[in-house]
């Protein structure tokens, strides 16, 4: 057990650039959530994953954001035509279905947009 | 919609002594409930959870918290800080799947 990986740790990119982030869930993991936490707040849920299904989007998900999970495993989150409101804190996190759900989080991207 | 209330937005306390981080939530069902840990530049690590059953429940780190279902709080406590402590705290409710959390607690270890 490896734990969630997350790529890559910091991203600074110039406003109106396209952003791509990684996350890599724990191996028998199969829901994958993002979550996003600006400075001094805590993580706002973006959406989640059951396997390669996207089954829930938060407001908060404008259609800027996408998110995918080919195949189930692994997710990316793509930011198009960033805004300095986008800089955070960007979380990964993964649980076994069955489990409690309980989420075990990775050690984030954070991106700054100039 | 459940909500998650940490009055506390930072606790100093002395090395060796006490702590107590309080967490109120709000939700018209049965929840899960979660203390998360956080340290600098660091991703969210779980300190503990309560599911059902006993209502104290014990985490890593020798840190515990009890669930009370009559004032819908779900403190997190310490006999004896140390420096290694020093981070934020964060409560969460879980109603499905989604976690929603509070805004925080910044616990400082004063040697």
């Amino acid at each position: 057990d490896t734990g969630v990986s997350q790529d890559p740790r910091h991203k600074i990119t110039k406003r109106g650039q396209n952003v791509t982030f990684r996350c890599d869930p724990i191996s028998e993991h199969n829901r994958l959530y993002w979550y996003r936490q600006t400075l001094g707040q805590g993580p706002e849920f973006l959406t989640y994953f059951q396997n390669e299904a996207q089954l829930e989007k938060s407001r908060l998900l404008s259609d800027r954001f996408s998110a995918e999970r080919p195949k189930g495993s692994f997710s990316t989150l793509e930011i198009q035509r960033t805004e300095q409101g986008d800089s955070a804190m960007y979380l990964c996190a993964s649980s076994l279905r069955g489990q409690t759900d309980t989420q075990y989080f990775g050690p984030g991207t954070r991106l700054t947009v100039l | 919609a459940q909500s998650v209330t940490q009055l506390d937005s930072q606790v100093p306390v002395f090395e060796e002594a006490p702590v107590e981080l309080r967490c109120n939530y709000s939700s018209s069902v049965s929840v899960y409930l979660f203390w998360y840990v956080q340290y600098p530049n660091q991703g969210l690590q779980l300190l503990l959870k309560y599911l059902s059953g006993s209502t104290l429940v014990k985490g890593i780190n020798g840190f515990e918290a009890e669930f009370n279902k009559s004032q819908t709080s779900f403190h997190l406590r310490k006999p004896s800080v140390h420096i290694s402590d020093t981070a934020e705290y964060f409560c969460a409710v879980s109603e499905g799947l989604e976690l929603t959390f509070g805004t925080g607690t910044r616990l400082t270890i004063i040697p």
